[in-house]
């Protein structure tokens, strides 16, 4: 059952530390999206890539974030340094980059704290 | 800039009760998109709308959209305890599948 993995699942971390999450999209999906879910703001696009190249970041503080894709099995979305405003459930998302009734498949989620 | 709206953001309801969750956007868009989150899981894709008029349904839900007026509707017939969860209209402002804007999300409770 073909589907996003996520890891880690659950992360604290302090202040100032760095954090790095990673995602495996589906296995022939060609775009991927990470999401940012707090209650204050709802879900919010943070990047997104088609064929592993980044096509927009601009929903995510580029001080400190990072998003990249090392090859088409990985995609990582670095903090350095956290902030406690940080604290959130970020998702990552895959499709398969262009057919009109493509669905976007929704990983388990990251629930980062950062105290 | 792009808004979507969802509302009742909060609804009640009791089992074997029919209702309707709205979703009104703010720009030319020609993909919509529905989603189901049950607490502490990930998002489930329940419908992909990609024309005006179009009408899908599984089970209890129906998803319908009206492009000229920017809305989408989510009508729930029936409900029964399952469908309780909070459901997301997402608009896709690229149309190649990019850029979703998500609404705030509608949170359904259904008691017995």
């Amino acid at each position: 059952d073909a589907r996003v993995t996520q890891t880690p699942r659950h992360k604290v971390t302090e202040m100032g530390q760095e954090v790095t999450m990673r995602c495996q999209p589906i296995l022939g999906h060609n775009t991927v999206f990470w999401y940012r879910q707090t209650m204050m703001q709802g879900l919010e696009l943070l990047a997104y890539f088609r064929n592993r190249a980044p096509l927009d970041d601009s929903g995510m503080p580029k001080d400190r974030f990072s998003a990249e894709m090392p090859d088409a099995t990985l995609a990582t979305l670095k903090i350095q340094p956290s902030e406690p405003r940080d604290s959130a459930v970020y998702f990552c998302a895959s499709g398969g980059g262009g057919r009109r009734n493509e669905k976007l498949f929704f990983g388990s989620g990251t629930q980062l704290s950062v105290l | 800039e792009l808004k979507v709206e969802q509302n009742p953001l909060f609804l009640s309801m009791q089992e074997g009760k029919n209702y309707t969750i709205y979703c009104n956007y703010s720009t030319t868009s020609d993909r919509l998109y529905w989603y189901r989150q049950d607490p502490g899981k990930s998002l489930e894709s329940l419908f992909v709308l990609l024309s005006n008029g179009a009408v899908k349904q599984e089970g209890r839900l129906m998803a319908s959209l009206d492009t000229k007026a920017r809305l989408s509707t989510l009508h729930i017939t029936a409900a029964v305890h399952d469908l309780s969860a909070t459901y997301f209209c997402a608009v896709d402002i690229t149309g190649s599948q990019g850029n979703l804007i998500f609404g705030k999300g509608t949170k359904l409770s259904v008691k017995p």
